[in-house]
């Protein structure tokens, strides 16, 4: 059974760092590109970042570009987000995702998900 | 940037058909992929493909796309059902990961 697993998130002042964790488990974690993709209080979901399999490709979603860095460990079937500078807007419950690439192999979809880290922004 | 659109709210009594659209300039090109997501829960994916029903899914759950729209579809909705549903695609690249904003769908 696959199991997606953060940890890391709290409350931070404006500013202020954090680095997530997320634990994997139940698949050969360095055979699929992986994401954080968040949710801030009442609102939708949101992409931030993804990185491939042997870590080589990194991408970022306009907002948080300069500021946040994913990164993994396939040794220890882990993935991260490194956030700096944090902003209220940052505010959210971040999730750890499993990306699956279609049949076409032109597209990648979440298939599994964790159960999510808040992270708090806050003076 | 590219975006999918949704309606906020859509909501049908205990078995009938609920119909969630959602429209974006990529989706004749790129596949459409559904997640319910409870309160207080993570997003599960209950289409994928545009009309592929993971394992583990009720068959009343089907999805379909037709020029710039996708479709899910709850056949006989019942009421745990509830929730809120998102579209996701990419954009015509592949490169731009998008969900739409969400709808809240209400079965009473």
């Amino acid at each position: 059974e696959v199991q997606l697993v953060e940890s890391g998130g709290g409350l931070v002042q404006p500013g202020g760092s954090l680095r997530l964790s997320c634990a994997a488990s139940g698949f050969t974690f360095s055979s699929y590109w992986m994401s954080w993709v968040r949710q801030a209080p009442g609102k939708g979901l949101e992409w931030v970042a993804n990185i491939k399999q042997d870590g080589s490709e990194k991408y970022y979603v306009d907002s948080v570009k300069g500021r946040f860095t994913i990164s993994r460990d396939n040794a220890k079937n882990s993935l991260y987000l490194q956030m700096n500078s944090l902003r209220a807007e940052d505010t959210a419950v971040y999730y750890c995702a499993r990306e699956r690439i279609a049949v076409t192999g032109a597209q990648n979809y979440f298939d599994s998900w964790g159960q999510g880290t808040l992270v708090t922004v806050s003076s | 940037s590219y975006e999918l659109t949704q309606p906020p709210s859509v909501s049908v009594s205990p078995g009938q058909t609920a119909r969630i659209t959602c429209s974006g300039d990529a989706l004749p090109k790129k596949y459409a992929y559904w997640y319910q997501q409870k309160s207080g829960q993570a997003p599960v994916l209950v289409i994928y493909e545009d009309r592929k029903g993971p394992s583990g899914i009720p068959e009343r759950f089907s999805g379909s796309s037709s020029g710039t729209m996708a479709t899910l579809t709850i056949s006989g909705a019942q009421v745990e059902d509830e929730a809120d549903y998102y579209c996701y695609s990419t954009d015509s690249s592949g490169n731009h990961r998008v969900f739409g904003g969400g709808t809240k769908l209400t079965v009473l």
